[in-house]
């Protein structure tokens, strides 16, 4: 398995409460994703890493921001939970584009 | 709008079956078709498909594109009660990755 891991695993938040999702790799990859998984959708990305510092919006970016300080971390931070983010989020690696990704176990995020 | 369709939603066999799923794209400055697998966990990588008739197989999967029709196929011969899964396929964009919604394969002993 390519080594990434997300933290934490599991989550149960209240509405309107700030989250900050973790994903960190060892691979060294130049691209890292956010994605998250719901009954019916299949996966969608929200903001995707093409580098330290660099990062753009993906197809459900609206209240997630993201950052990159380092090659190995990128969070995932939901400025004020909403129930509606009710889901389970994937990290995901590649060297480059248009190449298969590697993702992460998931969490599992629950906004009450 | 860029959309990934994947066919049938659900699908229930028996062991040594043979199934065929199906993947239909329309995803602008299309770069690769790729499909995974997903258990009760991560989806893990099958296959990326670049080139229109050229089959890959690892096993008892196979998998084949036309990028003329835009769609592809995952085939899975004599299954087996660990094929059960969720499939899923994915067009590639320069920066972007477009899932469809996934096949449930059920293989039932």
């Amino acid at each position: 398995d390519a080594g990434i891991t997300q933290s934490p695993r599991h989550k149960v938040t209240e509405t309107g409460t700030p989250v900050t999702l973790r994903c960190h790799q060892t691979e060294n990859h130049r691209y890292m994703y956010w994605y998250r998984q719901d009954p019916g959708h299949g996966l969608r990305l929200i903001h995707y890493s093409y580098g330290v510092k660099d990062t753009d919006k993906g197809e459900v970016s609206d209240g997630y921001s993201v950052s990159r300080s380092k090659t190995e971390d990128f969070l995932l931070t939901l400025e004020s939970a909403t129930s509606s983010q009710t889901s389970v989020y994937f990290c995901a690696i590649s060297i480059s584009p248009s190449v298969e990704q590697y993702f992460g176990p998931g969490t599992r995020l629950t906004v009450t | 709008e860029d959309k990934v369709v994947q066919s049938p939603l659900s699908l229930v066999v028996h062991e040594g079956d043979t199934v065929t799923l199906n993947c239909s794209y329309e995803v602008t400055n299309f770069r690769s078709l790729l499909w995974y697998k997903q258990e009760k966990k991560a989806p893990t990588f099958l296959f990326m498909l670049t080139s229109s008739g050229i089959e890959k197989k690892s096993g008892r999967l196979s998998s084949i594109l036309d990028k003329k029709e835009l769609f592809s196929i995952l085939n899975i011969t004599a299954t087996q009660t660990g094929d059960s899964a969720i499939y899923l396929c994915a067009g590639t964009q320069p920066n972007d990755m477009r899932f469809g919604a996934g096949t449930r394969l059920t293989v039932k002993p």
